[in-house]
């Protein structure tokens, strides 16, 4: 069974502070990862895509993949009220689907 | 354009009823997906097509009918539902180089 781990939370920062979202996967084929962002009752919101070791940065988001360790992460700077959501890590495999985590659920206090 | 257009936004519907969701993407997608989600729950998936042929069902009730009669065009036909199917529905497409994938704005479904 493949697995997509996530510390559900809820993850409380401070408005400006460094959020630092966590997920872990047990399938060592896949190739290709997502982050997303679900605020209440809407659809998830693509944030970042990453398929190779290291960092990849966008503005204010930067995730980051080690392979080896299995284990991929997402870091919010300067975290505003607004990024309160849940934050989904999607895994994909050749020939399956995206594989969702339970989700973090991040509160930003201003 | 990144953009993936479901209809309806809202629907309610009888046990009895049949009814259709919409999905459309302009993308070129290869890959369509259909997902429901449950309130503080993941998305769950149910069907995936992989260049207009269903290449998995994730043991979906009958009641759940997917189609898909084009590269852009991706159906879900409903038929009979019970109220636990009362849901938000998402339709997602993903390239063929796997590096994005996004979701429509779902349609939130209540069975009564």
């Amino acid at each position: 069974q493949k697995e997509v781990e996530q510390n559900s939370g809820p993850l409380s920062v401070p408005e400006g502070a460094i959020a630092s979202l966590n997920c872990t996967y047990s399938d060592r084929g896949s190739q290709s990862f997502f982050w997303y962002r679900q605020y209440s009752g809407k659809s998830p919101e693509l944030i970042m895509f990453i398929y190779s070791n290291g960092d990849k940065e966008d503005g204010r988001f930067t995730a980051q993949l080690n392979k080896a360790s299995q284990y991929v992460s997402l870091l919010i700077r300067d975290s505003q009220p607004s990024d309160s959501a849940t934050y989904l890590c999607a895994v994909h495999q050749a020939g399956t689907a995206l594989i969702f985590g339970k989700g973090t659920t991040l509160s930003v206090s201003s | 354009d990144t953009e993936v257009t479901q209809t309806p936004k809202h629907l309610v519907m009888g046990m009895t009823n049949k009814k259709s969701l919409k999905c459309e993407q302009h993308m070129g997608h290869r890959a369509m997906y259909w997902y429901k989600q449950k309130a503080k729950k993941p998305p769950e998936l149910m069907f995936v097509y992989s260049y207009e042929k269903l290449s998995i069902n994730e043991s979906v009730p009958s009641r759940f009918s997917p189609e898909c009669p084009n590269s852009s065009l991706l159906n879900l036909h409903l038929h009979a539902l019970q109220p636990e199917d009362s849901a938000l529905y998402l339709c997602a497409s993903i390239n063929r180089a796997n590096t994005e994938a996004f979701f429509g704005q779902g349609t939130r479904l209540t069975v009564v």
